[in-house]
């Protein structure tokens, strides 16, 4: 059971908009920041959002995170069959002294 | 461009040892704090180890007392020294560059390609 609680699956068809949500507690994301990673099988992970909501230079805007309390959640606007991968969130936990990482969401898009 | 290369995987039997390393480039090696995170098969992704700029170590509690992180900085190399390996241990290892954000917002901006341990008899 992972630290932070993510959904198995999520699906959608192109050019929907999905989310996908991020569960923790008062010591990571209630008072730490989240990022979120898009990881394809057998690739590197990559860094999509930081910070909560920022997103590196090359992630097009389609890719939004937020976050209230101890939830965070992804929005991926207008899918691609490119955006097929899995979905991470991530925080630091002052508790744990050390990362934590949701069990990871699998998005499929239709 | 930064790069990470991960070396020196392989099989590896259960209270084996095992060491790997990531050859860094493209970036200051030694102003950044760097990471290892794991993927058993079928599983998520694991934080295992971060090792600071200035020497300071975390570890999961899954590898504590069993891993060790290091770094060579003159090398622009991080280390992943693996001792009473088990068969739980068996997982792609990715390399992970720190970068701080401000007001204390880190995350891992770049990652390697991964190396595959496997533990087993």
């Amino acid at each position: 059971q992972s630290v932070l609680i993510q959904p198995p699956s999520v699906s959608g068809t192109p050019g929907q908009r999905v989310t996908i949500s991020c569960s923790g507690s008062t010591s990571n994301v209630g008072i730490k920041t989240v990022n979120w990673y898009q990881h394809v099988p057998g690739t590197a992970p990559k860094l999509l959002v930081h910070s909560d909501n920022d997103r590196p230079s090359g992630v097009p805007d389609r890719f939004s995170g937020y976050k209230s309390g101890t939830s965070a959640s992804l929005a991926i606007s207008g899918l691609q069959s490119e955006d097929e991968a899995d979905y991470y969130c991530a925080s630091w936990d002052d508790s744990l002294s050390g990362w934590v990482f949701g069990g990871g969401t699998r998005l499929t898009v239709l | 461009e930064v790069q990470l290369l991960e070396s020196g995987g392989g099989l590896v039997q259960p209270g084996g040892s095992l060491r790997i390393s990531c050859a860094a480039s493209g970036f200051t090696f030694s102003s950044y704090t760097m990471n290892w995170v794991r993927q058993s098969p079928g599983k998520g992704l694991e934080w295992v180890a971060s090792i600071s700029s200035g020497g300071h170590i975390y570890d999961a509690e899954s590898v504590r007392g069993r891993f060790s992180i290091s770094r060579d900085n003159d090398k622009s190399t991080l280390y992943l020294q693996m001792n009473s390996l088990r068969a739980e241990d068996t997982a792609v290892y990715y390399c992970a560059k720190d970068t701080e954000h401000g007001s204390g917002s880190y995350c891992f901006d770049h990652w390697g390609q991964g190396v595959l341990v496997t533990v087993s008899s």
